[in-house]
């Protein structure tokens, strides 16, 4: 079945640093890749998206990359500030048995930024 | 604010008893989902609607559960004689079906508590 894996599970970094988090998916048929971020008690956030037909998107501070051949996904953070501290998600987009769409979610990255 | 709205934001409630959850969409937003989140994890998917209908549901959704969207605007999600491993947080999400650009935006939650 479909699959999307998450690393790491937590990290830890000092304000200004840069934090990287990773996702594979198992679906190659997947190709809209979404992140979001959830503070706690609330909804999860959309913060960036990704479309297979590119590589890398950024917006600010944040980036993502996408190599379809190794059917994996990174989230780039650079200039980290303590509220940046979250659980981001990574997901992606796989076809439902009915051929509709659904989001397969990784099981979150829970990101530490200390002054 | 015109975000997904959720209500109630939280509910504790006996094994046994019955819970309604409400979610309201973004507005002209055709398509709905619903995803449970358990602590820990990423959401998982429930059920989805394009407009009034039901369209896809998850091997997740027992017979206890059922979810509705009436008028294609407000859905409720109904879990009849809760069990403990009820227990988690109930996301709703909504989106502008168009194709592959299909971002969904979710509400904050409801979490229920099975004691």
């Amino acid at each position: 079945g479909e699959n999307v894996e998450q690393h790491p599970s937590t990290l830890s970094v000092q304000e200004g640093d840069s934090a990287v988090i990773k996702c594979t998916y198992s679906d190659s048929a997947s190709n809209y890749f979404p992140w979001y971020k959830q503070e706690l008690g609330k909804g999860p956030q959309l913060i960036i998206d990704i479309r297979s037909n590119v590589g890398e998107k950024k917006d600010q501070r944040i980036a993502v990359t996408l190599n379809k051949t190794a059917k994996h996904f990174s989230l780039h953070i650079t200039e980290t500030q303590p509220e940046d501290s979250a659980v981001y998600f990574c997901a992606a987009k796989c076809e439902t048995p009915g051929g509709y769409n659904k989001l397969i979610f990784g099981a979150g990255t829970r990101l530490a930024v200390h002054p | 604010d015109t975000g997904v709205s959720q209500d109630p934001r939280h509910k504790i409630t006996k094994r046994g008893q019955n819970v309604t959850f409400r979610c309201d969409p973004i507005s002209e937003h055709n398509r709905l989902y619903w995803y449970r989140q358990t602590l820990g994890q990423g959401p998982e998917f429930l059920t989805y609607f394009q407009n009034e209908a039901q369209l896809e549901k998850s091997r997740l959704l027992s017979d206890r559960f059922s979810a509705e969207r009436p008028k294609g605007s407000f859905s409720t999600l109904e879990i009849q004689r809760t069990e403990q491993g009820d227990s988690a947080m109930y996301l709703c999400a909504s989106s502008l079906g168009s194709g592959s650009s299909e971002t969904q935006y979710f509400g904050p939650g409801t979490r229920l508590l099975v004691l």
